[in-house]
């Protein structure tokens, strides 16, 4: 079975500041695929980044960045330059072994002003 | 690309009835997924669809659940004499395979 950590409930950011969700794994799969997802308020899920897991380069889009730190199975999600829109429900996931994908409980990013 | 459409976005039924959702993925993505999630909670995987096959579902999907996509395009996911616990949003996600899933709006489910 996969589990997926997320230890930060609530997090706030300062806008244009740096902020850095973590995220924890457990999988045997050898061979995955590591997510973050952002669900802003009612609205639907969206992909912020994807990681494979063979690969020692961490992902970056844009102002989104990840820590992937294989032997720890960590997984953390930076935003650089915080913007009032990225306020939102943001979730890690992993995908291995089966098409599901795991979630975990989600940390809710508050930006303020 | 229209995105994943997912209908009704409400749906408030009295316990003991039955509910239908209808979910339509991306047109040329043959994978379709159903998850659950409750307040407070990430999704949780219910149950996946290769074209029409059913490849996979949840220990989540109990009997009352069922789920199909007749012609490998859209999808229904029935439940049958709803419960309180049955109260939730309802996600719809497709994709092309090796790459992410694209989830709909939701589907949220009120039992009275």
């Amino acid at each position: 079975a996969q589990t997926v950590t997320q230890s930060q409930p609530e997090m706030s950011v300062q806008e244009a500041e740096t902020v850095t969700l973590s995220c924890t794994y457990d999988t045997s799969e050898s061979d995955y695929y590591l997510f973050w997802y952002k669900q802003p308020p009612s609205r639907q899920m969206i992909l912020v980044i994807r990681q494979e897991a063979y690969k020692q380069q961490n992902a970056t889009e844009n102002r989104f960045s990840v820590n992937f730190q294989k032997a720890a199975k960590s997984f953390s999600l930076k935003i650089s330059d915080s913007q009032l829109g990225d306020a939102a429900m943001y979730f890690c996931a992993i995908q291995g072994g089966s098409e599901k994908l795991v979630f975990g409980k989600g940390t809710k990013l508050t930006v303020n002003p | 690309d229209t995105g994943v459409s997912q209908n009704p976005r409400h749906k408030i039924t009295k316990r003991g009835q039955n509910v239908t959702f209808r979910c339509d993925p991306i047109s040329e993505h043959n994978r379709l997924y159903w998850y659950r999630q409750t307040l407070g909670q990430g999704p949780e995987f219910l149950t996946y669809f290769q074209n029409e096959a059913q490849l996979e579902k949840s220990r989540l999907l109990s009997d009352r659940f069922s789920a199909e996509r007749p012609k490998g395009s859209f999808s229904t996911l029935e439940i049958q004499r709803t419960e309180q616990g049955d109260s939730a949003m309802y996600l719809c996600a497709s994709s092309l395979h090796g790459q992410p899933q694209h989830f709909g709006d939701g589907t949220r489910l009120s039992i009275l």
